[in-house]
């Protein structure tokens, strides 16, 4: 079974800082999605980033961007030149590949708890 | 195009009561996935269904928790004899493909039983 674990339960920066939240996960599959969603207080769930696990360029999306370890299984965000409108939940997330069973289960870590201070 | 639509966004049910929470999945969309949130943690797959289809429930408890995607209409997450564990938000997911991997979610129903 797949497990994201996310050992950040909550980090603090300046605005205009960078951050980095980790995300580690643990697979037997070799081909798969990782993302990361932001959740605001508003509670609606936003997709940041996605990642195709056979790609070996980082995934980035303007002011944020992933490393992405495939050996050793981490995926971490970067949010380069953070504001305030950064301040959410930051979930990880696992998803198989379209050709394995069950492939459309998203498998969540806990979450970060991120906040942007003026 | 609007979004996932999710209501009610907050609902408040007795315990022995039911609860009924809706979804309308983007435009062109026939896939929808509904997944629970406790506070503190990740989202728990509940279930995937297609247009008249439950495609797996595998995530849903076995009782009191049922769930539709009529032809018509919302897809129904149903929730009888709601107890105090089952208070968590709700949300619900679609997809256009049967394997995307893009899911676009609403804001969630958040459920308060007393």
């Amino acid at each position: 079974a797949q497990t994201v674990t996310q050992s950040q339960p909550e980090m603090s920066v300046q605005e205009a800082e960078t951050v980095t939240l980790s995300c580690t996960y643990d697979t037997s599959e070799s081909n798969y999605y990782l993302f990361w969603y932001k959740q605001p207080p508003s509670r609606q769930m936003i997709l940041v980033i996605r990642q195709e696990a056979y790609k070996q360029q980082n995934a980035t999306e303007n002011r944020f961007s992933v490393n992405f370890q495939k050996a050793a299984k981490s995926f971490s965000l970067k949010i380069s030149d953070s504001q305030l409108g950064d301040t959410a939940m930051y979930f990880c997330a696992f998803m198989k590949h379209a050709s394995a069973d069950s492939n459309y289960q998203l498998i969540w870590g806990a979450g970060t708890k991120l906040i942007i201070k003026p | 195009n609007a979004g996932v639509m999710q209501n009610p966004r907050h609902l408040v049910r007795r315990r022995g009561q039911e609860a009924r929470l809706r979804c309308s999945p983007m435009k062109g969309h026939s896939h929808v996935y509904w997944y629970r949130q406790l506070p503190e943690e990740g989202l728990k797959f509940m279930v995937y269904l297609q247009k008249e289809n439950i495609i797996d429930e595998s995530g849903m408890p076995k009782e009191r928790f049922s769930a539709e995607f009529p032809k018509e209409g919302p897809s129904i997450l149903r929730i009888q004899q709601v107890v105090r564990g089952d208070s968590a938000a709700y949300f619900c997911a679609s997809s256009r493909l049967r394997y995307g991997e893009k899911l676009f979610f609403g804001s969630g129903t958040q459920l308060s039983v007393l």
